[in-house]
């Protein structure tokens, strides 16, 4: 397995332009987690995903970010419009069902390392 | 509210001793705790874990200490090598109320000198 795919790796874009970053979780995963990782508050979780629907939408900081899982295997996660405080490193995990091996062992993927300029 | 907190941003030991990361937690429906390690340029991974009915697990030279009455959890690594050299997350659960969601903290970067 490719494990947890994102794209791109890396997104430099300018205030005010809309950025879209890219998720394909492990196959066979039912959960979808979104996380922004910064130096103040570590990795906090943004939204997840329950068999593509969601679940938890609480850590979305504001209405300028959306998120989306269409199907099993792709999710987005949006910023519109993008702000400097918004650059981060976004992070998408996924895992099986609680209870299978490591309880809610959670798959990362590399990340997307957002600057906005 | 930070519910998760590693306390230390940074820690670095010389090769062969000990190290010894901490991690308190404030929210005592937590049951359930994480330890993940990250390298630079890629995702967090898996380290060990530990259910609140313990107090310890062990894997090779992981081990994790956990008191509820403190509400306080310590990763030790021994012997530490440069290859731990990385940094480390550590993640807590309500299994009851919050199922899938991890909280994690802010993060110790470990730094083992050869």
């Amino acid at each position: 397995d490719a494990g947890v795919i994102q794209s791109p790796r890396h997104e430099v874009t300018e205030m005010g332009q809309e950025v879209t970053l890219r998720c394909k979780p492990i196959s066979g995963h039912d959960y979808l987690f979104w996380y922004r990782q910064t130096m103040m508050r570590g990795l906090e979780l943004l939204i997840y995903f329950n068999n593509n629907v969601p679940i938890d939408d609480s850590g979305m900081p504001e209405d300028r970010f959306s998120a989306k899982m269409p199907n099993a295997s792709f999710s987005t996660l949006k910023i519109q419009p993008s702000e400097p405080r918004d650059s981060a490193v976004y992070f998408c995990a996924s895992s099986s069902v609680p209870g299978l091996a490591v309880y809610n062992e959670q798959f990362f993927g590399p990340g997307t390392r957002l600057t906005v300029l | 509210d930070q519910q998760v907190k590693q306390n230390s941003p940074s820690l670095s030991v010389q090769e062969g001793r000990i190290s010894i990361l901490n991690c308190d937690y404030t929210n005592s429906m937590f049951d359930y705790f994480l330890w993940y390690k990250k390298y630079p340029a890629e995702g967090p991974t898996f380290l060990i874990s530990i259910s609140s009915i313990k107090d310890k697990n062990e894997d090779g030279r992981f081990t994790v200490f956990l008191n509820k009455s403190a509400k306080h959890l310590s990763l030790h690594i021994v012997p530490s090598q440069p290859g731990d050299s990385a940094v480390y997350f550590c993640a807590a659960s309500a299994r009851e109320t919050s199922g899938s969601r991890l909280t994690f903290g802010e993060g110790t970067q470990l730094t083992v000198n050869p």
